[in-house]
């Protein structure tokens, strides 16, 4: 069974850029989930999507940050505009809501650095 | 609120060594889960082990093992006979059972180097 998908792996990008991450979740996952990871701290949550609505944003910047995922597979997430604080690898996690299982899924992850 | 500390910000052993990783949790909820994952050098999040909260039997894994203590709320995590290859970073979450919102919270997670 494939893995999370995300890409890309690593952008670097300067302060007031946009950028936008993709991630393909494990085939039939219906719940995903971007999280930021901080140098030297835990994945913490933007965002959780069960199929292509959203269950919880209330961590995401709004001014700043937006994600979608319109077909309830693939998801986007941007950044407009960066800033420096946002250095951070991305991760996008998934689920299966079926068989009662609590347990998310991790892809490789995008390490973005703003400069 | 849910809380995970993870104690220990680095651990250096040299190969072959046992090596404990200490999670302390706090949450009022009476059901939850608690999970550990590895983070190598490649960023991705591994899953190792999910424990629910009413099951407080110990598991063992090959060289992994892990003790869920609810009346000290914690979750320690052992590597016997460590190896090279188990050098990463672990982190310890938490997550309410049931609820509609399953946010993990996460610890700050171990940096855990083995020495050849």
């Amino acid at each position: 069974e494939a893995g999370v998908a995300q890409s890309p792996r690593y952008k670097i990008i300067e302060k007031r850029q946009s950028v936008a991450f993709w991630c393909n979740p494990i085939s039939g996952h219906a719940t995903l989930y971007w999280y930021q990871q901080i140098l030297g701290q835990g994945p913490k949550l933007l965002i959780q999507f069960q199929n292509n609505g959203v269950v919880d944003d209330s961590q995401l910047p709004k001014d700043r940050f937006s994600a979608e995922r319109l077909k309830g597979v693939d998801s986007t997430l941007k950044i407009q505009p960066a800033k420096l604080e946002d250095s951070a690898v991305y991760l996008c996690a998934s689920r299966s809501t079926s068989g009662g299982t609590d347990t998310q899924y991790f892809g490789p992850g995008t390490r973005l650095t703003v400069l | 609120a849910q809380k995970v500390t993870q104690a220990q910000t680095e651990i250096s052993v040299v190969e072959k060594e046992d090596v404990t990783l200490d999670c302390v949790y706090e949450t009022r909820d009476t059901t939850y889960y608690l999970f550990w994952y590895k983070q190598p050098p490649s960023g991705e999040l591994v899953f190792l082990i999910r424990r629910n909260s009413f099951d407080e039997q110990n598991e063992i894994s090959g060289r992994y093992s892990w003790n869920f203590q609810k009346s000290t709320s914690s979750f320690n995590f052992t590597i016997t006979a460590s190896q090279v290859v188990d050098s990463a970073v672990y982190f310890c979450a938490l997550k309410a059972a049931g609820n509609r919102d399953d946010k993990i919270i996460f610890g700050k997670g171990t940096r855990l180097h083995i020495l050849p």
